[in-house]
């Protein structure tokens, strides 16, 4: 069965600092699509960062960038310049390509910025 | 365009009472799905429904019953509410083909006293 973990449930980072979130997943399916979803106190969850396993190259949105290692199937998020606002929950999520299938989540990691 | 949204934001219920979550969408998926968040929990699937006129169990979907009204509108229903269903809800719709990014409503959050 496929799985996501996160080991980290919190982190912290300084305001301007880098931090970086780890993720891994189990799968035995070679096409899938790795996303990154941000809930703020708002609750409304916020699509990130998405990468497809079918490509090499590491997805890139702004100060937001993944380390995808698809062998040892890997998927850690990069925040860059961290700001006040960047503090919330962050999911990691797997789901199959081209299936009208659910979206498998990890159990979060809660990022506190600190001023 | 609204994308997802859901009511009502805020509820309280009594044990063995019952209410519908509404959930509709105005991107024209074909896809869309129930999941409750409880701490430490993540996300976890209620029920989805692949495209219209069709449902199927997620995850944990005792004590939940859904209805996929039409294409626009997917409800989750709790016949007899129980403390154990005190949680966030959201709605979540998507494309059924190629693309399975979902798109996430605000959240409804449930206490069952």
């Amino acid at each position: 069965a496929q799985t996501v973990t996160q080991s980290q449930p919190e982190m912290s980072v300084q305001e301007a600092e880098t931090v970086t979130l780890s993720c891994t997943y189990d799968t035995s399916e070679s096409d899938y699509y790795l996303f990154w979803y941000k809930q703020p106190p708002s609750r409304q969850m916020i699509l990130v960062i998405r990468q497809e396993a079918y490509k090499q190259q590491n997805a890139t949105e702004n100060r937001f960038s993944v380390n995808f290692q698809k062998a040892a199937k890997s998927f850690s998020l990069k925040i860059s310049d961290s700001q006040l606002g960047d503090a919330a929950m962050y999911f990691c999520a797997y789901t199959y390509m081209n299936r009208d299938d659910k979206i498998i989540f990890g159990k979060g990691t809660r990022l506190h910025i600190l001023p | 365009n609204a994308g997802v949204t859901q009511t009502p934001k805020f509820q309280v219920l009594k044990t063995g009472q019952s209410m519908t979550l509404q959930c509709a969408q105005d991107m024209n998926h074909n896809s869309m799905y129930w999941y409750r968040q409880d701490p430490g929990m993540g996300l976890r699937l209620i029920y989805y429904s692949a495209s219209e006129g069709t449902t199927d169990k997620g995850e944990v979907p005792n004590g939940y019953n859904v209805s996929r009204l039409n294409k626009r509108e997917f409800s989750l229903r709790l016949e007899s509410a129980a403390p154990s269903q005190t949680s966030v809800y959201f709605c979540a719709s998507s494309e059924s083909w190629g693309d399975n990014e979902q798109f996430f409503g605000p959240g409804t959050r449930l206490t069952v006293l």
